[in-house]
């Protein structure tokens, strides 16, 4: 069984139109994250969510929203996409948010790699 | 603020030689600190983490981690390169308070030669 799951893997669009992408988590964890990874590999957390709260928000333009619907779920919905989103995103998943630092493993799904033409 | 410097971007061993990956913090009080593996078309996945007392952390397919407060430093060796460990190593710090997030390094893509 994955642990962490993604959907699409791959995503291609035009400039301008919407997408969603999804995360699942089968570990029973409480706290989920949203990465961006860009062209050179820079990996930067966007959102974070404990026990379905966002808890992190990065300076993320407001085309992104993320939502989580219970706390195995965690979809992340972009609005109006430009050529510079595109980039591999990836989610996450940890036991712990982190409160006074943190130590938990966190579980990487496989990525979505999305393409704005 | 807190970061996290991952000297050289490329590192190229020979298959059985030393892997020494450097890693670099910026913290007046030491974080906590991770090392990552991406392996081509994947997530990433968990080698070590230094969050206790024990300086010296060993990890998985073994790799192993010393923290060094006096060179603020976390770098990851492993004794002997396998084939197999060509791949892309982060390093990630977490601040000791209420952070909430991990800071990555840039990465470094290990090569590794028959």
């Amino acid at each position: 069984d994955t642990a962490v799951s993604q959907t699409p893997k791959y995503l291609v669009t035009q400039m301008g139109n919407d997408k969603s992408i999804k995360c699942e988590q089968n570990l029973g964890h409480d706290t989920m994250y949203w990465y961006k990874q860009d062209s050179k590999k820079f990996l930067k957390i966007m959102f974070s969510y404990n026990n379905k709260e966002l808890i992190i928000n990065e300076t993320v333009p407001n085309r992104f929203s993320p939502k989580s619907p219970d706390k195995a779920h965690l979809n992340l919905h972009i609005n109006s996409l430009e050529l510079g989103d595109s980039a591999v995103y990836f989610c996450a998943s940890s036991q712990d948010a982190g409160l006074a630092g943190i130590t938990d493993t966190q579980y990487f799904g496989p990525g979505t790699r999305l393409t704005v033409l | 603020a807190q970061s996290v410097t991952q000297l050289g971007s490329h590192v190229s061993v020979s298959e059985g030689a030393l892997v020494l990956l450097r890693c670099n913090y910026s913290s007046s009080v030491p974080p906590y600190l991770f090392w990552y593996v991406q392996y081509p078309n994947q997530g990433l996945q968990l080698l070590l983490k230094y969050t206790s007392a024990a300086t010296l952390v060993k990890g998985i397919n073994g790799f192993e981690a010393e923290f060094k407060k006096s060179e603020t430093s976390f770098h990851l060796t492993k004794p002997s390169a396998h084939m197999s460990d060509a791949a892309e190593y982060f390093c990630a710090v977490s601040r000791r308070d209420s952070s909430y997030k991990l800071i990555f390094g840039s990465g470094t893509r290990l090569l590794v030669r028959p």
